[in-house]
């Protein structure tokens, strides 16, 4: 069965400091890993699209990184703004390319 | 433009209403989703059209019945609801997807809804 952990679950920041969120999965035939961002009430917001091992991507304070195992989301130099729910999601040949398998996600506060 | 647009944003409804969430995008995808979403909880996929027929149905019960009436629009009719289905729906569109391309699904803002 196809797998996505995400941790930590919560994670409170001064502003200013910079951490990683971390993704790991098991899944069968992995096609595409993808980042959001939510904030309380509204729907997710497509942050990243990772393919393959190696691959990274970078938008203004946040880099994403892919190995075979695991996904990570630096943050760095963090702003109150980027307080927000983080969600990691898979999509994979065991599930089908029509499903999204989501992590729990990782509620990050960054307090100015 | 990544826009999906949803509507209403809030909705009550008793246990014997009928009600409808609309949902509307202008990116020309041609795969397009309805999610729930309970609290603290990532969303659960419910419905998935593609090229406007109905391609997944995760055993969601009878009370909720997609439609989509062509590839921008997509709705879910509401009947017979229960305190349980209270949660915020969302709504994505992609590109359809290949084998060796999956897509990016875009999210809408959700419909709060509330069964009392």
């Amino acid at each position: 069965e196809d797998q996505v952990t995400q941790s930590p679950e919560a994670l409170r920041l001064q502003e200013g400091e910079s951490s990683s969120l971390n993704c790991s999965y098991t899944v069968s035939g992995l096609r595409g890993l993808f980042w959001y961002r939510q904030d309380p009430g509204k729907g997710p917001e497509f942050l990243f699209t990772l393919y393959s091992a190696g691959e990274e991507k970078e938008k203004e304070r946040l880099k994403a990184t892919l190995t075979k195992k695991e996904s990570f989301l630096h943050i760095t130099a963090p702003k109150p703004e980027d307080s927000a729910t983080y969600l990691c999601a898979v999509q994979a040949a065991g599930t089908g390319f029509q499903k999204l398998v989501f992590g729990t996600g990782t509620r990050l506060l960054v307090s100015p | 433009d990544t826009e999906v647009t949803q509507t209403p944003k809030h909705l009550v409804m008793g246990m014997t209403n009928k009600k409808s969430l609309k949902c509307e995008q202008h990116m020309g995808h041609r795969a397009m989703y309805w999610y729930k979403q309970k609290a603290k909880k990532p969303p659960e996929l419910m419905f998935v059209y593609s090229y406007e027929k109905l391609s997944i149905n995760e055993s969601v019960p009878s009370r909720f019945s997609p439609e989509c009436p062509n590839s921008s629009l997509l709705n879910l009719h509401l009947h017979a609801l229960q305190p349980e289905d209270s949660a915020l729906y969302l709504c994505a569109s992609s590109q359809e997807r290949t084998v060796l391309s999956p897509r990016e699904q875009y999210f809408g803002p959700g419909t709060r809804l509330t069964v009392t």
